[in-house]
């Protein structure tokens, strides 16, 4: 079954240390990846995908199919990096299947 | 572009009662889709349409609640009755195709609770 894990709940750093968001994916065959994020009052939005292979805000993630992994990961967290982060996954036609999401929280 | 838009944002109820929530999708998004987000959850597809046809409603507990997309625009989602689990977040969410590697945009969620 597909399936995604966020093994984090909560991600607590200090401002300016790195920040890594760990997803681990089941799946036979290509799934797209891709990481949504959720601030405070917002609605839920794309962060970036694992096709476009793009720096989003500083955020960057590498699609491992050996470990079936897809970890976000900033060098430089900052404060209004704090958030709810969801990784999912879709294959063609379907719909996303979300993990239970990270909340970051970056302190000064 | 005015985003995806969902009415009520709010809503309490007694279990037993029945509810319906709105969604309009982005302008020209052939796909809807209706996700459960359930707290300390992420979302969970629940009924996903082509136009106005459904493409996937294998989730959709089906006893209680119905969506309809009649007009291949607007889209209505009703829970009747409800049950204390039906507390949760719905989420709309549109995207221009079907395809995989379209951005799925999400309207600010209706939040319910069934006491």
């Amino acid at each position: 079954a597909q399936r995604v894990t966020q093994p984090e709940k909560l991600l607590s750093v200090f401002k300016g240390a790195p920040v890594e968001l760990k997803c681990n994916y089941s799946y036979s065959g290509s799934p797209e990846l891709f990481w949504y994020v959720q601030y405070s009052r917002q609605r839920l939005q794309l962060l970036l995908r694992h096709i476009s292979r793009e720096s989003i805000k500083g955020f960057t993630a590498d699609l491992n199919k050996g470990e079936t992994s897809f970890h976000l990961k900033k060098p430089f967290a900052q404060e209004e990096d704090s958030a709810m982060y969801y990784c999912a996954l879709r294959q063609a036609g379907t719909a996303l299947i979300f993990g239970k999401g990270t909340t970051l929280s970056v302190s000064s | 572009e005015a985003g995806v838009a969902q009415s009520p944002r709010y809503k309490i109820i007694e279990k037993r009662q029945s509810v319906a929530f709105w969604c309009n999708p982005i302008s020209g998004h052939a796909t809807l889709y209706w996700y459960q987000q359930i707290l300390g959850q992420g979302p969970k597809l629940l009924i996903q349409f082509q136009n106005n046809g459904v493409v996937d409603d294998s989730q959709l507990p089906k006893d209680r609640f119905s969506a309809e997309r009649l007009k291949g625009v607007d889209s209505t989602l009703k829970i009747q009755p409800a049950k204390l689990e039906d507390s949760a977040v719905y989420l709309c969410a549109s995207s221009l195709q079907e395809d995989q590697r379209e951005t799925q945009y999400f309207g600010p969620g209706t939040r319910l609770l069934v006491l």
